[in-house]
């Protein structure tokens, strides 16, 4: 069972460079999202996509692009590094019905942005 | 928008209990998760209320208040893998998830 995958595991990445974290999950779940985690901050929401074709702006969006073609695939992609990017970025999924649906977490990429 | 609040640090004993807090003020609630969070790993869930009241799963419990917009992680029996932090996270009526900046526990021998 792989569930969500990340790609990269971790970058280090010049200021100013374009870079696409991919992310990848096997569940069929119609939501995904995007996350950063910084210290002292805990996880902000970047974008969601509530199903295949749609996104949205989360609590952090700001520099960052993202886009659905399919179910399976969300990339997440910084069109022009800066430092203050330097983060874990974590990706999720969910089912997106109804109850409890519980996010599920990929594994995260560990981004520094020199 | 939602503001979640939460301990950043507890400590305990091995086979102790330990009880992580989580006050919330929200503008939507449609349920309040747990997440564990080893380092440098990935968040995996918990525990889930939508109502008022305690939910049990072995070893760990959860409590909602909605009136007091205030929830509690009851951790039993602590054992060395417990350590880690702990997510209390907020879903408002998009069904999005907001988190507080999550409590570390040290469980000490």
């Amino acid at each position: 069972i792989a569930g969500i995958t990340q790609a990269p595991t971790s970058q280090i990445l010049a200021a100013g460079r374009r870079m696409t974290l991919r992310c990848t999950q096997d569940m069929r779940h119609n939501a995904m999202y995007w996350y950063r985690q910084d210290l002292g901050l805990g996880l902000r929401l970047i974008h969601y996509s509530n199903t295949a074709g749609t996104t949205g702006k989360g609590e952090v969006p700001d520099g960052y692009s993202v886009s659905r073609a399919n179910t399976d695939d969300f990339p997440l992609t910084l069109a022009s590094a800066v430092p203050s990017q330097t983060s874990v970025y974590f990706c999720a999924s969910s089912d997106g019905t109804s109850g409890a649906d519980t996010q599920y977490f990929g594994p995260g990429t560990r981004l520094t942005v020199l | 928008g939602q503001n979640i609040d939460q301990p950043t640090e507890m400590t305990a004993t091995e086979g102790a209990i330990v009880q992580i807090n989580c006050t919330y003020q929200t503008s939507g609630f449609n349920g309040l998760f747990w997440y564990q969070q080893h380092a440098g790993e990935a968040p995996t869930f918990l525990s889930y209320n939508v109502l008022d009241g305690l939910e049990e799963k072995g070893r760990f419990s959860s409590f909602l208040s909605r009136s007091k917009g205030y929830s509690y992680l009851l951790l039993k029996e602590l054992q060395m893998k417990d350590s880690a932090s702990y997510l209390c996270a907020v879903r408002d009526n998009d069904y999005k998830l907001s988190f507080g900046a999550g409590t570390t526990v040290t469980v000490r021998a």
